[in-house]
């Protein structure tokens, strides 16, 4: 069974700072992987899906890269700021198309 | 355009009790996912409908738990039984397409689900 990890669990950061979330995954025949934002109370919102032939995608702030073959992910988040203050969490999808395995969080803080 | 949207948001229940939570999936979606989260962890896949049809129901925990999706479009996640333990958040999401997709999920925000 698929199993996803994220590290680290929680973490803190004053305004401005660059930082890097980590995900792995231990089955590498994957079709896609995405990162998705939580609020609290909230459903989930999309921010990035790679695909299996992808090594990264950007968009504005944010940079994902995939390494299929050593099982990891990392999302990059340029010049955080407070609104970023959320729980990321890191899903993947194998070619049944059929679920997504989630990790279970890196929940981000950013202080003004 | 609405998103997914689940009612209700917050469900309180007493242990034994029958309850039924409620998806409405972007329209034209045929695809269709229901998860629990529990505190501090990820989504866990629940169940998959392609059209009416469950494709993938082998997230149900036990066969206390029940899904339908009559018509292709709004689901019902049935609990019967309930325990403390079915305490959680329920998520639906939807796509637009189905097996071989490449689309993204689009995530309603839950309902609390609150055993006592």
């Amino acid at each position: 069974k698929q199993e996803v990890t994220q590290i680290p669990a929680a973490l803190s950061v004053p305004e401005g700072e660059n930082l890097v979330l980590n995900c792995s995954f231990t089955d590498s025949a994957i079709y896609n992987l995405q990162w998705f934002r939580q609020d609290p109370g909230k459903g989930l919102t999309s921010l990035l899906l790679i695909q299996s032939s992808q090594r990264e995608q950007t968009s504005g702030r944010l940079n994902a890269s995939l390494d299929k073959s050593s099982g990891r992910s990392t999302l990059y988040i340029a010049a955080s700021q407070p609104g970023d203050s959320a729980t990321y969490l890191c899903a993947v999808i194998g070619y049944n198309f059929n679920k997504f395995y989630f990790g279970s969080g890196t929940k981000l803080n950013v202080k003004p | 355009g609405a998103g997914v949207s689940q009612t209700p948001s917050n469900k309180v229940t007493e242990k034994g009790k029958y309850v039924e939570l409620r998806c409405d999936p972007i329209s034209g979606h045929t695809a269709l996912y229901w998860y629990r989260q529990s505190l501090g962890q990820g989504p866990e896949f629940l169940i998959y409908f392609q059209g009416t049809g469950a494709a993938d129901d082998s997230g149900l925990p036990n066969d206390r738990f029940f899904a339908v999706r009559p018509e292709g479009s709004v689901s019902t996640l049935k609990i019967q039984r309930t325990e403390r333990g079915d305490s959680a958040v329920y998520l639906c999401a939807s796509s637009p397409g189905g097996r071989g997709s490449t689309d993204t999920q689009y995530f309603g925000p839950g309902t609390r689900l609150t055993v006592l």
